[in-house]
């Protein structure tokens, strides 16, 4: 069965440092997500990704974030310089529906500690 | 406002029991209502999805939602120890790549 695949499955850095977090989104799915979640806190959303460009992007998404698709099977989270408030689960997603129905096929995260 | 409201409990229920999982939310323009399942340190797993006001049922899961109180549930009958594990709300107004607004989660835990 497809699946989202996701590397690494935890990266310590430290604060300050770069960090780029890899996806594999399902081969023909169109959109593609990143969330975060904070160890006992919701799944939040961070962005969206269609057709080479941002969709939507939320108010965590600031200037450190950046996400990429460099090629046909690769979708990139890189966070700029890390804060220790980045330590959290973050997990891709892709869909294959226009319609945002909620058919959300996620990854099983990268966990991102900050010291 | 997007917020959506869901008790993290945690939930103790024996094998077989009802078990029922709520959330309320704010915004009137979601339009579309999720139950997603999560097992510790995994990504969530869509269960199921409704449009609008109704019911669907799936199995032993059945999802209702209530526009007009602005209030989803999820019951699942005849709950097995499998059914252990963190059941998450999430909402969107239907607009493709938008956010899905997720709820905090309900801890369930099913015991044999």
């Amino acid at each position: 069965e497809p699946e989202v695949t996701q590397t690494p499955s935890h990266q310590v850095t430290q604060m300050g440092q770069e960090v780029i977090l890899r996806c594999v989104p399902i081969s023909n799915h169109l959109y593609f997500y990143w969330y975060r979640q904070i160890l006992g806190q919701k799944v939040e959303f961070l962005v969206s990704f269609y057709n080479n460009e941002i969709s939507e992007k939320s108010e965590i998404f600031d200037d450190q974030f950046s996400v990429e698709r460099p090629d046909g099977s690769n979708f990139t989270l890189k966070i700029r310089s890390t804060k220790l408030e980045d330590s959290a689960m973050y997990f891709c997603a892709s869909s294959a529906d226009r319609l945002n129905t909620g058919e959300l096929f996620f990854g099983e995260g990268s966990r991102l500690t900050v010291l | 406002q997007k917020e959506v409201e869901q008790d993290p409990g945690p939930l103790s229920v024996p094998e077989g029991a009802i078990v029922s999982l709520n959330c309320t939310y704010s915004n009137s323009a979601f339009q579309y209502f999720m139950w997603y399942r999560q097992y510790s340190r995994k990504g969530p797993e869509l269960l199921m999805y409704t449009y609008s006001s109704g019911n669907k049922e799936d199995g032993r899961f059945t999802a209702q939602v209530d526009k007009s109180s602005k209030y989803i549930s999820l019951f699942i009958r005849d709950s097995q120890p499998s059914d252990s594990a963190t059941y998450l709300c999430a909402m969107s107004d239907g607009q493709a790549g938008t956010a899905l607004i997720f709820g905090k989660g309900t801890t369930l835990s099913v015991s044999s």
